[in-house]
Protein backbone atom coordinates (compact mmCIF):
# COMPACT_ATOMS: atom_id res chain seq x y z
CA UNK A 1 0.00 0.00 0.00
CA UNK A 2 0.97 3.55 -0.26
CA UNK A 3 4.65 4.86 2.54
CA UNK A 4 4.23 6.96 5.27
CA UNK A 5 2.57 10.66 4.72
CA UNK A 6 3.07 13.75 6.77
CA UNK A 7 1.21 16.75 6.46
CA UNK A 8 1.67 19.56 5.80
CA UNK A 9 4.13 19.39 3.81
CA UNK A 10 5.62 22.89 4.53
CA UNK A 11 4.17 25.19 7.38
CA UNK A 12 5.38 28.96 8.36
CA UNK A 13 4.24 30.37 12.10
CA UNK A 14 5.15 32.78 13.76
CA UNK A 15 7.01 32.55 17.23
CA UNK A 16 4.74 31.47 19.70
CA UNK A 17 1.96 29.87 18.02
CA UNK A 18 1.08 26.51 18.59
CA UNK A 19 1.39 23.69 15.28
CA UNK A 20 0.27 20.68 15.05
CA UNK A 21 1.92 18.36 12.72
CA UNK A 22 0.04 14.47 11.16
CA UNK A 23 1.72 11.84 10.62
CA UNK A 24 -0.19 8.55 8.42
CA UNK A 25 1.86 5.44 9.14
CA UNK A 26 2.29 2.33 7.05
CA UNK A 27 -1.09 0.28 7.44
CA UNK A 28 -0.06 -2.34 9.46
CA UNK A 29 2.63 -1.28 11.77
CA UNK A 30 2.72 -0.53 15.38
CA UNK A 31 5.82 1.30 16.09
CA UNK A 32 6.08 4.66 14.99
CA UNK A 33 8.54 7.56 15.53
CA UNK A 34 9.21 10.96 15.14
CA UNK A 35 12.08 12.63 14.48
CA UNK A 36 13.15 16.02 13.89
CA UNK A 37 15.98 17.22 11.58
CA UNK A 38 17.86 20.78 11.79
CA UNK A 39 19.62 21.83 8.61
CA UNK A 40 22.52 20.35 7.81
CA UNK A 41 22.59 18.35 11.04
CA UNK A 42 21.45 14.57 11.92
CA UNK A 43 18.52 12.80 12.81
CA UNK A 44 17.17 13.91 16.60
CA UNK A 45 14.60 11.51 18.31
CA UNK A 46 11.85 12.81 19.72
CA UNK A 47 9.42 10.30 20.97
CA UNK A 48 8.84 6.66 19.90
CA UNK A 49 4.80 4.71 19.93
CA UNK A 50 4.78 0.76 20.17
CA UNK A 51 1.36 -0.63 19.83
CA UNK A 52 -0.76 0.12 22.97
CA UNK A 53 2.67 0.66 25.14
CA UNK A 54 2.98 4.03 27.37
CA UNK A 55 5.12 6.18 24.51
CA UNK A 56 8.79 6.29 25.21
CA UNK A 57 8.87 10.13 25.18
CA UNK A 58 12.84 10.29 25.95
CA UNK A 59 13.52 12.63 23.13
CA UNK A 60 11.45 15.55 23.63
CA UNK A 61 13.67 18.19 24.36
CA UNK A 62 10.79 20.63 26.51
CA UNK A 63 6.97 20.49 27.52
CA UNK A 64 5.97 22.34 24.90
CA UNK A 65 6.70 19.42 22.44
CA UNK A 66 3.60 16.39 22.63
CA UNK A 67 2.23 13.83 20.96
CA UNK A 68 -0.43 11.65 20.59
CA UNK A 69 -1.39 8.15 18.72
CA UNK A 70 -4.78 6.48 19.22
CA UNK A 71 -3.96 2.74 18.78
CA UNK A 72 -1.76 1.95 15.21
CA UNK A 73 -3.03 4.86 13.58
CA UNK A 74 -2.21 8.33 12.80
CA UNK A 75 -0.32 10.12 15.24
CA UNK A 76 0.30 14.02 15.60
CA UNK A 77 3.13 15.63 16.93
CA UNK A 78 2.25 19.53 18.68
CA UNK A 79 4.41 22.33 19.53
CA UNK A 80 3.16 25.01 21.82
CA UNK A 81 4.47 28.52 22.14
CA UNK A 82 6.71 28.25 18.76
CA UNK A 83 10.34 29.40 19.26
CA UNK A 84 12.88 30.37 16.35
CA UNK A 85 15.18 27.60 17.23
CA UNK A 86 12.62 24.64 16.47
CA UNK A 87 12.42 25.82 12.58
CA UNK A 88 13.27 22.02 11.07
CA UNK A 89 12.21 19.44 9.50
CA UNK A 90 10.38 16.75 11.27
CA UNK A 91 10.11 13.13 10.30
CA UNK A 92 7.90 10.33 10.96
CA UNK A 93 8.61 6.73 10.45
CA UNK A 94 6.85 3.28 11.17
CA UNK A 95 8.07 0.11 10.86
CA UNK A 96 6.32 -3.29 11.17
CA UNK A 97 7.43 -3.71 15.19
CA UNK A 98 9.87 -1.99 17.26
CA UNK A 99 13.50 -2.21 15.87
CA UNK A 100 13.04 -3.07 12.54
CA UNK A 101 13.49 -1.31 9.67
CA UNK A 102 12.15 2.33 9.18
CA UNK A 103 10.13 3.94 6.92
CA UNK A 104 9.93 7.45 6.55
CA UNK A 105 7.81 9.96 5.49
CA UNK A 106 8.84 12.87 3.42
CA UNK A 107 8.68 15.05 6.26
CA UNK A 108 7.16 18.40 7.64
CA UNK A 109 9.57 21.99 7.16
CA UNK A 110 8.70 23.78 9.77
CA UNK A 111 9.58 28.02 9.53
CA UNK A 112 9.26 29.81 12.74
CA UNK A 113 9.41 33.43 12.19
CA UNK B 1 27.98 7.93 25.91
CA UNK B 2 27.21 5.99 22.48
CA UNK B 3 28.88 7.74 19.86
CA UNK B 4 28.76 7.47 15.97
CA UNK B 5 30.86 9.02 13.33
CA UNK B 6 30.41 9.30 9.89
CA UNK B 7 32.85 11.47 8.21
CA UNK B 8 31.55 14.88 8.10
CA UNK B 9 33.44 16.10 5.10
CA UNK B 10 31.70 15.56 1.34
CA UNK B 11 33.33 12.28 -0.65
CA UNK B 12 34.21 12.86 -4.38
CA UNK B 13 34.54 10.32 -6.95
CA UNK B 14 34.44 10.13 -10.34
CA UNK B 15 31.83 8.16 -12.02
CA UNK B 16 32.58 4.35 -12.22
CA UNK B 17 35.01 4.40 -9.17
CA UNK B 18 34.04 2.27 -5.92
CA UNK B 19 32.71 4.76 -2.96
CA UNK B 20 33.48 3.74 0.63
CA UNK B 21 31.31 5.05 3.49
CA UNK B 22 32.70 4.38 7.17
CA UNK B 23 30.73 4.34 9.72
CA UNK B 24 32.57 4.20 13.36
CA UNK B 25 30.73 3.31 16.49
CA UNK B 26 31.64 3.61 20.52
CA UNK B 27 30.56 2.43 23.76
CA UNK B 28 27.93 0.04 22.29
CA UNK B 29 27.85 -3.76 20.83
CA UNK B 30 24.67 -3.54 17.96
CA UNK B 31 23.48 -6.38 17.20
CA UNK B 32 22.99 -5.01 13.85
CA UNK B 33 23.25 -2.05 11.88
CA UNK B 34 21.47 -0.28 9.28
CA UNK B 35 22.27 1.90 6.26
CA UNK B 36 20.13 4.78 4.77
CA UNK B 37 20.37 6.82 1.57
CA UNK B 38 18.61 10.53 2.46
CA UNK B 39 18.23 12.73 -1.05
CA UNK B 40 17.80 16.55 -0.23
CA UNK B 41 14.15 17.42 0.79
CA UNK B 42 13.37 13.49 1.74
CA UNK B 43 13.06 11.00 4.32
CA UNK B 44 15.99 8.12 4.60
CA UNK B 45 15.60 5.45 2.84
CA UNK B 46 16.45 2.36 3.80
CA UNK B 47 19.21 0.08 1.71
CA UNK B 48 20.95 -2.30 3.81
CA UNK B 49 20.77 -4.49 7.24
CA UNK B 50 24.16 -6.40 8.42
CA UNK B 51 23.89 -8.61 11.40
CA UNK B 52 26.58 -8.72 14.18
CA UNK B 53 27.23 -12.73 12.73
CA UNK B 54 27.57 -11.33 9.02
CA UNK B 55 31.02 -10.04 7.52
CA UNK B 56 29.38 -8.82 4.84
CA UNK B 57 25.89 -8.30 2.60
CA UNK B 58 25.76 -7.50 -1.18
CA UNK B 59 22.47 -5.88 -2.91
CA UNK B 60 23.48 -5.24 -6.21
CA UNK B 61 26.41 -2.71 -6.31
CA UNK B 62 25.96 -2.07 -3.06
CA UNK B 63 28.58 -3.86 -0.60
CA UNK B 64 28.65 -3.55 3.67
CA UNK B 65 30.80 -4.70 5.93
CA UNK B 66 30.57 -5.14 9.82
CA UNK B 67 33.63 -5.50 11.99
CA UNK B 68 32.49 -5.99 15.43
CA UNK B 69 36.20 -5.97 16.61
CA UNK B 70 37.21 -2.67 15.43
CA UNK B 71 33.81 -1.40 15.32
CA UNK B 72 33.19 -0.48 12.17
CA UNK B 73 31.07 -0.63 9.37
CA UNK B 74 32.14 0.35 5.43
CA UNK B 75 29.52 1.06 2.76
CA UNK B 76 30.33 0.96 -0.83
CA UNK B 77 29.31 1.36 -4.47
CA UNK B 78 30.56 0.06 -6.64
CA UNK B 79 30.61 0.85 -10.54
CA UNK B 80 29.04 4.67 -8.94
CA UNK B 81 26.60 6.81 -10.63
CA UNK B 82 25.76 10.10 -10.55
CA UNK B 83 22.35 9.13 -9.80
CA UNK B 84 24.07 8.01 -6.05
CA UNK B 85 24.70 11.09 -4.91
CA UNK B 86 22.99 11.57 -1.71
CA UNK B 87 23.86 11.36 1.55
CA UNK B 88 24.39 8.35 3.47
CA UNK B 89 23.55 7.70 7.02
CA UNK B 90 24.37 4.55 9.16
CA UNK B 91 21.94 3.49 12.35
CA UNK B 92 23.75 1.02 14.63
CA UNK B 93 20.98 -0.77 17.16
CA UNK B 94 20.96 0.66 20.08
CA UNK B 95 21.95 -2.08 22.17
CA UNK B 96 18.16 -3.87 23.04
CA UNK B 97 16.47 -0.46 22.38
CA UNK B 98 14.14 -0.11 20.00
CA UNK B 99 15.17 2.97 18.97
CA UNK B 100 18.09 3.30 16.34
CA UNK B 101 20.08 5.82 16.92
CA UNK B 102 21.67 7.33 13.35
CA UNK B 103 24.97 8.86 12.67
CA UNK B 104 25.09 12.74 11.29
CA UNK B 105 25.81 10.92 7.78
CA UNK B 106 28.20 11.64 4.75
CA UNK B 107 27.42 12.87 1.56
CA UNK B 108 28.48 11.82 -1.34
CA UNK B 109 29.05 13.35 -5.08
CA UNK B 110 29.75 11.70 -8.24
CA UNK B 111 31.22 13.55 -10.72
CA UNK B 112 30.17 12.56 -14.75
Amino acid sequence: GAGVSQSPSNKVTEKGKDVELRCDPISGHTALYWYRQRLGQGLEFLIYFQGNSAPDKSGLPSDRFSAERTGESVSTLTIQRTQQEDSAVYLCASSRIGGETQYFGPGTRLLVL
Amino acid sequence: SQKIEQNSEALNIQEGKTATLTCNYTNYSPAYLQWYRQDPGRGPVFLLLIRENEKEKRKERLKVTFDTTLKQSLFHITASQPADSATYLCAPESGGSYIPTFGRGTSLIVHP
